[in-house]
Protein backbone atom coordinates (compact mmCIF):
# COMPACT_ATOMS: atom_id res chain seq x y z
CA UNK A 1 0.00 0.00 0.00
CA UNK A 2 0.82 3.81 -0.16
CA UNK A 3 3.50 4.70 2.25
CA UNK A 4 4.67 8.29 3.60
CA UNK A 5 8.16 8.68 4.60
CA UNK A 6 9.94 12.18 6.19
CA UNK A 7 13.48 12.69 7.37
CA UNK A 8 14.41 13.24 9.67
CA UNK A 9 12.53 12.36 12.50
CA UNK A 10 13.82 14.52 14.91
CA UNK A 11 15.80 17.65 14.68
CA UNK A 12 17.63 20.28 17.22
CA UNK A 13 18.68 23.80 15.86
CA UNK A 14 19.90 26.87 17.43
CA UNK A 15 17.65 29.65 17.00
CA UNK A 16 18.52 31.58 14.08
CA UNK A 17 19.46 28.65 12.28
CA UNK A 18 17.57 27.17 9.03
CA UNK A 19 15.73 23.55 8.98
CA UNK A 20 14.38 21.17 6.48
CA UNK A 21 12.32 18.39 6.56
CA UNK A 22 11.68 15.90 3.29
CA UNK A 23 8.78 13.81 2.97
CA UNK A 24 8.79 10.74 0.49
CA UNK A 25 5.78 9.10 -1.01
CA UNK A 26 5.85 5.35 -2.30
CA UNK A 27 3.40 6.59 -4.85
CA UNK A 28 2.52 9.87 -6.97
CA UNK A 29 0.34 11.80 -5.03
CA UNK A 30 -2.71 13.96 -5.96
CA UNK A 31 -1.62 16.92 -3.90
CA UNK A 32 0.65 17.01 -0.51
CA UNK A 33 -0.91 19.32 2.72
CA UNK A 34 1.76 20.05 5.47
CA UNK A 35 0.72 20.35 8.99
CA UNK A 36 2.08 21.27 12.21
CA UNK A 37 1.43 20.41 15.91
CA UNK A 38 2.79 22.04 18.34
CA UNK A 39 3.76 20.37 21.83
CA UNK A 40 0.26 19.03 23.32
CA UNK A 41 -1.98 20.53 20.82
CA UNK A 42 -3.96 19.40 17.59
CA UNK A 43 -3.03 19.40 13.89
CA UNK A 44 -3.24 22.87 12.27
CA UNK A 45 -3.24 22.69 8.67
CA UNK A 46 0.00 25.10 7.36
CA UNK A 47 -0.77 24.46 2.94
CA UNK A 48 -1.09 22.65 0.12
CA UNK A 49 0.84 22.04 -3.17
CA UNK A 50 -1.27 20.97 -5.83
CA UNK A 51 1.15 21.47 -8.86
CA UNK A 52 4.23 19.21 -10.19
CA UNK A 53 7.25 21.91 -9.35
CA UNK A 54 5.00 23.59 -7.27
CA UNK A 55 6.80 26.30 -4.66
CA UNK A 56 4.79 28.40 -2.43
CA UNK A 57 6.15 30.66 0.57
CA UNK A 58 4.75 32.11 3.58
CA UNK A 59 6.98 34.16 5.60
CA UNK A 60 9.88 32.47 6.61
CA UNK A 61 8.08 28.67 5.33
CA UNK A 62 8.98 27.43 1.99
CA UNK A 63 7.48 24.67 0.72
CA UNK A 64 8.00 22.80 -2.35
CA UNK A 65 6.53 19.79 -4.13
CA UNK A 66 8.45 17.60 -6.41
CA UNK A 67 8.43 17.50 -10.21
CA UNK A 68 7.99 13.21 -9.95
CA UNK A 69 4.74 14.74 -7.12
CA UNK A 70 6.13 11.82 -4.91
CA UNK A 71 8.05 13.97 -2.82
CA UNK A 72 7.77 17.53 -0.75
CA UNK A 73 10.21 19.50 1.03
CA UNK A 74 9.35 22.35 3.98
CA UNK A 75 12.18 24.68 4.71
CA UNK A 76 12.12 27.16 7.66
CA UNK A 77 14.19 30.18 7.07
CA UNK A 78 15.88 31.64 10.78
CA UNK A 79 14.39 29.91 13.04
CA UNK A 80 12.70 30.95 16.17
CA UNK A 81 11.29 29.28 19.05
CA UNK A 82 8.16 29.81 18.16
CA UNK A 83 8.66 27.30 15.22
CA UNK A 84 9.05 24.08 17.75
CA UNK A 85 6.25 21.48 17.32
CA UNK A 86 5.91 18.32 14.36
CA UNK A 87 5.43 18.84 11.30
CA UNK A 88 3.56 16.55 9.05
CA UNK A 89 3.25 16.12 5.48
CA UNK A 90 0.19 13.86 4.36
CA UNK A 91 -1.19 13.44 0.72
CA UNK A 92 -3.80 11.06 -1.48
CA UNK A 93 -2.95 9.07 -3.70
CA UNK A 94 -5.63 9.77 -5.94
CA UNK A 95 -8.43 13.28 -5.30
CA UNK A 96 -10.94 10.14 -3.83
CA UNK A 97 -8.68 8.24 -1.72
CA UNK A 98 -8.27 8.78 2.03
CA UNK A 99 -5.21 11.00 3.34
CA UNK A 100 -2.11 9.28 4.28
CA UNK A 101 0.36 11.06 7.32
CA UNK A 102 3.76 10.84 7.40
CA UNK A 103 5.07 10.19 10.73
CA UNK A 104 6.45 13.50 11.20
CA UNK A 105 9.57 15.54 12.00
CA UNK A 106 9.68 17.06 15.57
CA UNK A 107 12.11 20.17 15.78
CA UNK A 108 13.05 21.49 19.00
CA UNK A 109 14.34 25.17 18.99
CA UNK A 110 17.13 26.30 21.12
CA UNK A 111 17.29 29.84 22.46
CA UNK B 1 -11.01 29.17 13.92
CA UNK B 2 -12.43 25.29 13.24
CA UNK B 3 -15.42 24.76 14.28
CA UNK B 4 -14.90 21.12 15.53
CA UNK B 5 -15.55 19.41 18.79
CA UNK B 6 -14.23 16.76 20.95
CA UNK B 7 -15.52 15.90 24.28
CA UNK B 8 -14.45 14.88 26.72
CA UNK B 9 -10.43 16.80 26.51
CA UNK B 10 -9.33 14.11 29.26
CA UNK B 11 -11.05 10.79 29.89
CA UNK B 12 -9.82 8.29 33.27
CA UNK B 13 -11.91 5.41 33.10
CA UNK B 14 -11.43 2.04 34.67
CA UNK B 15 -11.37 -1.88 32.30
CA UNK B 16 -13.81 -2.59 31.16
CA UNK B 17 -15.66 -0.12 30.71
CA UNK B 18 -17.96 0.88 27.84
CA UNK B 19 -16.88 4.44 26.94
CA UNK B 20 -17.77 7.53 23.89
CA UNK B 21 -15.98 10.00 22.61
CA UNK B 22 -17.79 12.87 20.97
CA UNK B 23 -17.25 14.62 17.89
CA UNK B 24 -19.30 17.09 16.38
CA UNK B 25 -18.78 19.69 13.58
CA UNK B 26 -21.30 22.91 12.47
CA UNK B 27 -19.12 23.47 8.98
CA UNK B 28 -21.05 20.26 7.13
CA UNK B 29 -18.00 18.40 6.05
CA UNK B 30 -19.25 15.23 4.51
CA UNK B 31 -15.81 14.03 5.44
CA UNK B 32 -14.90 13.06 9.05
CA UNK B 33 -12.16 11.01 10.89
CA UNK B 34 -10.92 9.32 13.64
CA UNK B 35 -6.86 9.50 14.42
CA UNK B 36 -5.25 7.90 17.12
CA UNK B 37 -1.94 9.02 17.98
CA UNK B 38 0.52 8.35 21.03
CA UNK B 39 2.63 11.60 22.65
CA UNK B 40 4.63 12.66 20.39
CA UNK B 41 4.22 9.73 17.38
CA UNK B 42 2.39 9.45 14.72
CA UNK B 43 -1.28 9.68 13.21
CA UNK B 44 -3.06 6.32 12.69
CA UNK B 45 -6.01 6.29 10.57
CA UNK B 46 -8.68 4.35 12.76
CA UNK B 47 -11.89 5.07 11.25
CA UNK B 48 -13.31 7.43 8.49
CA UNK B 49 -16.94 8.34 6.77
CA UNK B 50 -17.75 9.66 3.68
CA UNK B 51 -21.06 10.85 4.93
CA UNK B 52 -23.96 9.75 6.59
CA UNK B 53 -24.23 5.65 6.83
CA UNK B 54 -21.02 5.53 5.59
CA UNK B 55 -18.09 4.08 7.46
CA UNK B 56 -14.74 2.66 6.70
CA UNK B 57 -11.55 1.23 9.16
CA UNK B 58 -8.61 3.30 8.53
CA UNK B 59 -4.97 2.09 8.61
CA UNK B 60 -4.48 0.61 12.15
CA UNK B 61 -6.85 -2.16 13.04
CA UNK B 62 -9.10 -0.80 16.35
CA UNK B 63 -11.24 -2.39 18.86
CA UNK B 64 -13.50 0.97 18.75
CA UNK B 65 -16.54 1.21 16.57
CA UNK B 66 -18.18 4.48 15.32
CA UNK B 67 -21.55 5.99 13.42
CA UNK B 68 -22.65 8.28 11.43
CA UNK B 69 -26.15 8.95 11.74
CA UNK B 70 -25.80 12.52 11.45
CA UNK B 71 -23.47 14.71 9.35
CA UNK B 72 -22.13 16.49 12.20
CA UNK B 73 -22.19 13.76 14.26
CA UNK B 74 -19.58 11.17 14.71
CA UNK B 75 -19.21 9.22 17.72
CA UNK B 76 -16.95 7.14 18.82
CA UNK B 77 -17.09 3.46 20.96
CA UNK B 78 -14.97 1.48 22.43
CA UNK B 79 -17.62 -1.37 24.29
CA UNK B 80 -14.50 -2.90 26.97
CA UNK B 81 -11.70 0.11 27.53
CA UNK B 82 -8.56 -2.23 28.28
CA UNK B 83 -5.04 -0.30 29.08
CA UNK B 84 -3.60 -0.48 25.47
CA UNK B 85 -6.29 1.69 24.59
CA UNK B 86 -4.64 4.60 26.70
CA UNK B 87 -3.68 7.04 23.56
CA UNK B 88 -4.90 10.43 22.39
CA UNK B 89 -7.91 10.42 19.92
CA UNK B 90 -7.98 13.07 17.04
CA UNK B 91 -10.99 13.67 15.00
CA UNK B 92 -10.93 15.69 12.02
CA UNK B 93 -13.40 17.03 9.40
CA UNK B 94 -12.73 18.10 5.70
CA UNK B 95 -15.04 19.20 3.10
CA UNK B 96 -13.13 17.26 0.03
CA UNK B 97 -10.48 15.12 1.98
CA UNK B 98 -8.63 13.66 -1.40
CA UNK B 99 -9.73 16.99 -3.32
CA UNK B 100 -7.20 18.68 -1.72
CA UNK B 101 -9.16 20.71 0.76
CA UNK B 102 -7.88 21.18 4.27
CA UNK B 103 -8.49 18.77 7.35
CA UNK B 104 -9.57 20.45 10.74
CA UNK B 105 -8.35 19.00 13.72
CA UNK B 106 -10.51 18.83 17.53
CA UNK B 107 -8.37 19.19 19.94
CA UNK B 108 -8.58 15.98 20.93
CA UNK B 109 -9.04 13.54 23.99
CA UNK B 110 -6.68 11.78 25.75
CA UNK B 111 -8.15 9.24 27.20
CA UNK B 112 -6.23 6.35 30.14
CA UNK B 113 -7.19 3.04 31.06
CA UNK B 114 -6.33 2.23 34.22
Amino acid sequence: GQQVMQIPQYQHVQEGEDFTTYCNSSTTLSNIQWYKQRPGGHPVFLIQLVKSGEVKKQKRLTFQFGEAKKNSSLHITATQTTDVGTYFCAGPKTSYDKVIFGPGTSLSVIP
Amino acid sequence: EADIYQTPRYLVIGTGKKITLECSQTMGHDKMYWYQQDPGMELHLIHYSYGVNSTEKGDLSSESTVSRIRTEHFPLTLESARPSHTSQYLCASSESWGGGTEAFFGQGTRLTVV
